[in-house]
């Protein structure tokens, strides 16, 4: 399996701009979570699926990000528009029906200037 | 709400030095506990899982953990570090919700 796979690595873009984050979740599995690492902040949830339904995006920062699901091997993370202070590093992770524990994609550097 | 505090923010080791990392959770039920690394650089890796049963949990690269539940603790344990052991440590625990909920994280740096 080739585990969780994450695109752009990283992401340079200028402040105004839209930036999408993609994520495809291992085979089989049934949960998706995006997360935010800063130094400032740690590690950020910011919204999770289950079963392609959004159940808790309580961790979304404000209207600017929006995530989807479009089936269930596949997420999107948009910021539009994007601003310096969203720089960070973001993960995705998945997660099986039967197991507890999450595997996490190589994450998405990206920097806002 | 369930919550996590991983006490030691920054800690320094020689290599062969023992090394024990606290980790405290907050939640009034059953839990599932967890012990994630992340290399420099690199994304995060389950390092070691409680579910139930024996409460102490042997993980890969010769690390452990115990949960205490009169505590409300699993600290992770190594006998005798190595310079390939840093790296950054996360502590996460999920309760009803299986939304886990991560500490802060540990950054662990060992001198050769």
């Amino acid at each position: 399996d080739a585990g969780v796979i994450q695109s752009p690595r990283h992401e340079v873009t200028e402040m105004g701009q839209e930036v999408t984050l993609r994520c495809k979740l291992i085979s089989g599995h049934n949960s998706l979570f995006w997360y935010r690492q800063t130094m400032m902040r740690g590690l950020e949830l910011l919204i999770y699926f289950n079963n392609n339904v959004p159940i808790d995006d309580s961790g979304m920062p404000e209207d600017r990000f929006s995530a989807k699901m479009p089936n269930a091997s596949f997420s999107t993370l948009k910021i539009q528009p994007s601003e310096p202070r969203d720089s960070a590093v973001y993960f995705c992770a998945s997660r099986g029906q039967a197991t507890y524990e999450q595997y996490f994609g190589p994450g998405t550097r990206l920097t806002v200037t | 709400a369930q919550s996590v505090s991983q006490h030691n923010h920054h800690v320094i080791l020689s290599e062969a030095a023992s090394l024990e990392l606290g980790c405290n959770y907050s939640y009034g039920g059953t839990v599932n506990l967890f012990w994630y690394v992340q290399y420099p650089g690199q994304h995060l890796q389950l390092l070691l899982k409680y579910f139930s049963g024996d409460p102490l949990v042997k993980g890969i690269k010769g690390f452990e953990a115990e949960f205490i539940k009169s505590k409300f603790s699993f600290n992770l344990r190594k006998p005798s570090v190595q310079w390939s052991d840093t790296a950054e440590y996360f502590c996460a625990v999920s309760g009803g919700s299986y939304i886990p909920t991560f500490g802060r994280g540990t950054s662990l740096i060992v001198h050769p």
